[in-house]
């Protein structure tokens, strides 16, 4: 166990249908990022908070990802209008002002019909 | 940022030193050479990261060539629980400390 928390772990949904994942970083930590996995890849960037700031956004974040951390603690992605190319593991990890290594939560695990 | 090139795929007898080689020809001065490892269906977990001296943990031992643009990730003692994809990563030279990832290498410990 890392510290860092997602949830849900899995989730499978309908094309179309929205759906929303939440990360609970270690609560020291001032930086926050998300990034996807497709199967035999490795993860991508998607984006980057510090506190609750949103300060850098992969181009492969479409106008149906918005992501959030309100109050600079948790953060939750959200994917509107699913597609079937969305299905992938999302993975969360924070890492604090000194700290040198990022830590990654389990991932949530997106499975589109 | 720079690229990182790794073999695809390595083999290793439990209990034999893993060596997992990694190329990064166009590292800057002032960019880390970091390890992470992904057992498979689980989030990446942080080894071991070093900038010119070799460095070794409880993980693991990384040697960093004295020109930088290779080193070399060590499990003294490999067992069945170390079978993961290893990535290679040279950390962004940015504030943000954004992780960008290759495809790693598949690292199968056989009993």
């Amino acid at each position: 166990d890392t510290g860092v928390s997602q949830d849900p772990r899995h989730k499978i949904t309908k094309r179309g249908q929205n759906v929303t994942f939440r990360c609970d970083p270690i609560s020291e930590h001032n930086r926050l990022y998300w990034y996807r996995q497709t199967l035999g890849q490795g993860p991508e960037f998607l984006t980057y908070f510090q506190n609750e700031a949103q300060l850098e956004k992969s181009r492969l974040l479409s106008d149906r990802f918005s992501a959030e951390r309100p109050k600079g603690s948790f953060s939750t992605l959200e994917i509107q209008r699913t597609e079937q190319g969305d299905s992938a593991m999302y993975l969360c990890a924070s890492t604090g002002q000194k700290n040198t290594e990022a830590f990654f939560g389990q991932g949530t695990r997106l499975t589109v019909v | 940022d720079a690229k990182t090139t790794q073999p695809p795929s390595m083999d290793c007898a439990e209990g034999r030193a893993a060596n997992l080689p990694c190329n990064h020809s166009t590292i800057s001065g002032n960019e880390y050479v970091y390890w992470y490892r992904q057992i498979h269906s689980q989030g990446p977990q942080y080894i071991i990261h070093g900038l010119k001296n070799n460095e070794t943990n409880e993980m693991a031992s990384l040697i960093i060539t004295e020109d930088r643009k290779s080193s070399t990730l060590i499990l003294p003692h490999a067992t069945l629980r170390d079978t993961a994809v290893y990535y290679c990563i040279v950390l962004s030279a940015g504030n943000n400390r954004k992780l960008i990832w290759g495809l790693g290498t598949s690292l199968a410990v056989n009993p």
